[in-house]
């Protein structure tokens, strides 16, 4: 079983459209961190989060420690945020787990 | 800045062959990074160096060495290349919370 679950694997959106992609871990953590891979493969980090809400932009994260659940939220999506969303877990002694990924094409 | 680079962007060994995946930064960041990315799988931690001198395992060590010699260096050495080492291996340097990732590493072992 893995560590790190995300949901869906593969989600496809209209522009325009509100996006949610759900992380669930199951091992006790410090920190949890959501990143982006390009269709290129570059990975860019978004949000380091140990409890409640960060928003950057267009996108807001959130965790619930007792649920060990976290949602990355895209608002007004747009072509541009097609990429794979990575969901990782960081425990105290800074081991990282990482989910497979959600791959998330919005069309224009 | 250059940020994290990797050399060489692909590679193909044959079975029992070493190389040595290089990694190097410029932002001074005494926390380093080396992982390895299967298809259809999660990044998994293969090392990790929190400075100079200073290395520890992740969770997929077996088959790779790391030294830290500076602050800027991190190379992954592969002894003994075998078949299930073909993967894309990426760097990575983190300042506080963020990491910053090298561009990947596209190795095959035949």
């Amino acid at each position: 079983k893995n560590e790190v679950e995300q949901s869906p694997q593969n989600l496809t959106a209209q522009e325009g459209e509100f996006i949610t992609i759900n992380c669930s871990y199951s091992v006790g953590i410090s920190a949890l961190h959501w990143l982006q891979q390009h269709p290129g493969g570059g990975i860019v980090s978004l949000f380091m989060l140990s409890s409640g809400k960060k928003k950057h932009g267009r996108l807001i994260a959130t965790i619930n420690i007792q649920e060990k659940h976290s949602s990355l939220h895209i608002t007004a999506s747009h072509p541009r945020d097609s990429a794979v969303y990575i969901c990782a877990v960081e425990n105290t002694g800074n081991q990282f787990y990482f989910g497979t990924g959600t791959s998330l094409t919005v069309i224009p | 800045n250059a940020g994290v680079t990797q050399t060489p962007k692909f590679r193909i060994l044959k079975i029992g062959q070493s190389m040595t995946l290089q990694c190097t930064q410029d932002m001074n960041h005494n926390y380093m990074y080396w992982y390895r990315q299967d298809p259809g799988m999660g990044l998994k931690l293969i090392y990790y160096s929190v400075g100079a001198g200073i290395t520890d395992k992740g969770e997929v060590p077996n088959g790779y060495n790391v030294s830290r010699s500076t602050t800027e260096d991190f190379p992954l050495r592969l002894e003994l290349a075998a078949p299930s080492q073909t993967s894309v291996y990426f760097c990575a340097s983190s300042r506080e919370w963020e990491q910053f990732f090298g561009p990947g590493t596209r190795l095959t072992v035949l």
